[in-house]
Formats: structure tokens, C-alpha cells, sequence
């Protein structure tokens, strides 16, 4: 079974900033099944990322994944109001713990 | 636009079985080569993949649920099923179902319920 460790756990940000999520796999995975995900409070999940680096019908171009092997990133280039919520990275049958983007 | 809806009781008994249903509309169920999901989420916790299953019936369970776990599919009512027996509080969550887009999402859950929360208790 292959476990996916995010980083941060959380991270304190203020809108107009640059956000960095790890995704760590405790093996080599395929690129093409690594996706991320973004919740907010109440709300089903929201397919950002699929394929470690398309985006999602509809996501913003400041969305952007990339990565290989055992690590992967994703990046929110400008941090928008609407950006803060929890961020999971998801390969197959796996979750990530999650990484919580809060205001600082 | 295809659209999943979540339904079943919000409260079961110890030791008793879950059993949920998701409707799909706007869409058929049968529609290749997509996989239709459960997932779970504890109170304030992460997410968890219960289990999957193709219109044609082949299943794939969580290991760690596959004893109790059971997914089904009836195209006839456009909707899939999951029941899991024995549940205890660890099984208290909120449950989605959601669609893997085989197609041109590379297995990602394109589609989400919007969850329906689940509550183990006597």
C-alpha cells in the first residue's frame, strides 16, 4: 500500500502570497494517477490537479502541480480569498493527511 | 451535467449495517469507461477510500474494510449501493460517492456527492 505524507500540516499564508504543498509517496508512483484536491469547510472535495500537472475543468492557471517519482508539489502562484481551505494529494486508493492553507 | 446525490439513514446502531445509495442523474451509470466511488471522511479527519466499482459489476475494496464492505450497482435505476456490516463508531463519517473519470481525468474523482454524514450510536 503506498502512503502519501503532505507538508505542511499547515501552512500561514496572506492573500497575494506563493503556496507550496509537498506530497511525499513511500514509493515511486506514476505520474499519471497523482491528483490534488481542495476542500473547504462543509463541502465535498474539488478536483484541482489530475495527472500530477493538468488542471481540472474550470481551475485557475495560478493551480499549477508538478513532480515525478516520490515527490510532488503543487502551487497556488497568488494566494486569493477564496484559495484558503484544506488540500489533499490522492494516487489511486490513497489520501494524503491533508495540508490546511490558513490566513495569517 | 451529470450530478450524484447520497441517500440513506443518518443513524445506525453499533454492530448494525450501513447501507447507502448514490443516484446519478444527468448521466448514465453505465457510461465507459468510468468507476463509481465511496469515500469516507471521520469528524475533522482525512479522507478515506472505501471502494469502487464498474457498471458491469467488477469491484475493488479497501483492504482494510473488505470483510465487512459491500458495493453494488443497478443500472436499471441509474444508481450504486454500499452496505458495510458490523459498524462501530470508528465508522462514523461523512460518506461521499463520487465518479472516477477513466477517460480524460486519469482515475481522478471528477464528481463528488455532496456527502452525507453518518453517525454510529446507540
Amino acid at each position: 500500500e503506498i502512503v502519501l505524507t503532505q507538508s505542511p500540516g499547515t501552512l500561514s499564508l496572506s492573500p497575494g502570497e506563493r503556496a507550496t504543498l509537498s506530497c511525499r509517496a513511500s514509493q515511486s508512483v506514476s505520474n499519471r494517477y497523482l491528483a490534488w484536491y481542495q476542500q473547504k469547510p462543509g463541502q465535498a472535495p474539488r478536483l484541482l490537479i489530475y495527472g500530477a500537472s493538468s488542471r481540472a475543468t474550470g481551475i485557475p492557471d495560478r493551480f499549477s502541480g508538478s513532480g515525478s517519482g516520490t515527490e510532488f508539489t503543487l502551487i497556488i502562484s497568488r494566494l486569493e480569498p477564496e484559495d484558503f481551505a484544506v488540500y489533499y494529494c490522492q494516487q489511486l486508493g490513497s489520501f494524503g493527511g491533508g495540508t490546511k492553507v490558513e490566513i495569517k | 451535467q451529470l450530478q450524484l446525490q447520497e441517500s440513506g439513514p443518518g443513524l445506525v446502531k453499533p454492530s448494525e449495517t450501513l447501507s447507502l445509495t448514490c443516484t446519478v442523474s444527468g448521466g448514465s451509470i453505465s457510461s465507459s469507461p468510468h468507476y463509481w466511488v465511496w469515500i469516507r471522511q471521520p469528524p475533522g479527519k482525512g479522507l478515506e477510500w472505501i471502494g469502487s466499482i464498474y457498471y458491469r459489476g467488477s469491484t475493488y475494496y479497501n483492504p482494510s474494510l473488505k470483510s465487512r464492505l459491500t458495493i453494488s450497482v443497478d443500472t436499471s435505476k441509474n444508481h450504486f449501493s454500499l452496505t458495510l456490516s458490523s459498524v462501530t463508531a470508528a465508522d462514523t463519517a461523512v460518506y461521499f460517492c463520487a465518479r472516477k473519470n477513466r477517460r480524460d481525468a486519469d482515475d481522478a474523482f471528477d464528481i463528488w456527492g455532496q456527502g452525507t454524514m453518518v453517525t454510529v450510536s446507540s
